[in-house]
């Protein structure tokens, strides 16, 4: 069965750390992998999408990395703000975007 | 303007009711997505367009339906609506010239029904 995981589900770090967020996929066939950030009722915004072919992608503060041959991705986030503060999800798409399995998400608090 | 609007973005109904969900996108993608998000879940697709002509069902379609009425706009359906359809819905959109298919989300449709 295709599974998504992101552990851990919640993390609460100071302001200023940097931090990584985990994504692991079952299946390591996947099409492209993309990364989302949510805030409390509101839709969800694109922050990252990496193909099957790159290994990283970088916007800014963020870089998301690729491993398929581990099932992993991870989201890395530089000097940490107190508005980085949301729920962040990993989404991934199989093979002619017929298939697209979202993980349950990282709830982030930083503390200032 | 927002490029994937929703509408209504909140919603109580009773069980039994037919209600419709509606998506708008001024974005010119030609693939259409309808999720549903559960507290505690991930997203969960429910039914997806490739185009106007082309619709295919999710992981989760029983009880659901949907109508692609142009490339720009796509509805979703619950025909007789019950508590467990209580949940938030998302419409996303992304684009397959180039490969791409990057997903852009609309802002949520929050339904209740009682």
């Amino acid at each position: 069965k295709q599974e998504v995981t992101q552990i851990p589900a919640a993390l609460s770090v100071p302001e200023g750390e940097n931090l990584v967020l985990n994504c692991s996929f079952t299946d390591s066939a996947i099409y492209n992998l993309q990364w989302f950030r949510q805030d409390p009722g509101k839709g969800l915004t694109s922050l990252l999408l990496i193909q099957s072919s790159q290994r990283e992608q970088t916007s800014g503060r963020l870089n998301a990395s690729l491993d398929k041959s581990s099932g992993r991705s991870t989201l890395y986030i530089a000097a940490s703000q107190p508005g980085d503060s949301a729920t962040y999800l990993c989404a991934v798409m199989y093979s002619s975007a017929s298939k697209i399995i979202f993980g349950s998400g990282t709830r982030l608090s930083i503390r200032p | 303007d927002a490029d994937v609007t929703q509408t209504p973005r909140n919603r109580i109904t009773k069980t039994g009711k037919r209600i419709m969900l509606e998506c708008s996108q001024t974005k010119g993608h030609d693939r259409m997505y309808w999720y549903r998000q559960d507290p505690g879940l991930g997203l969960r697709l429910i039914y997806y367009s490739f185009d106007v002509k082309d619709i295919n069902k999710g992981e989760i379609s029983d009880g659901y339906s949907v109508s692609r009425q142009a490339q720009a706009k796509f509805s979703l359906s619950l025909e007789s609506a019950i508590p467990n359809q209580t949940a938030l819905y998302f419409c996303a959109t992304s684009r397959s010239a180039g490969g791409n298919y990057e997903q852009y989300f609309g802002p949520g449709t929050r339904l209740t029904v009682t």
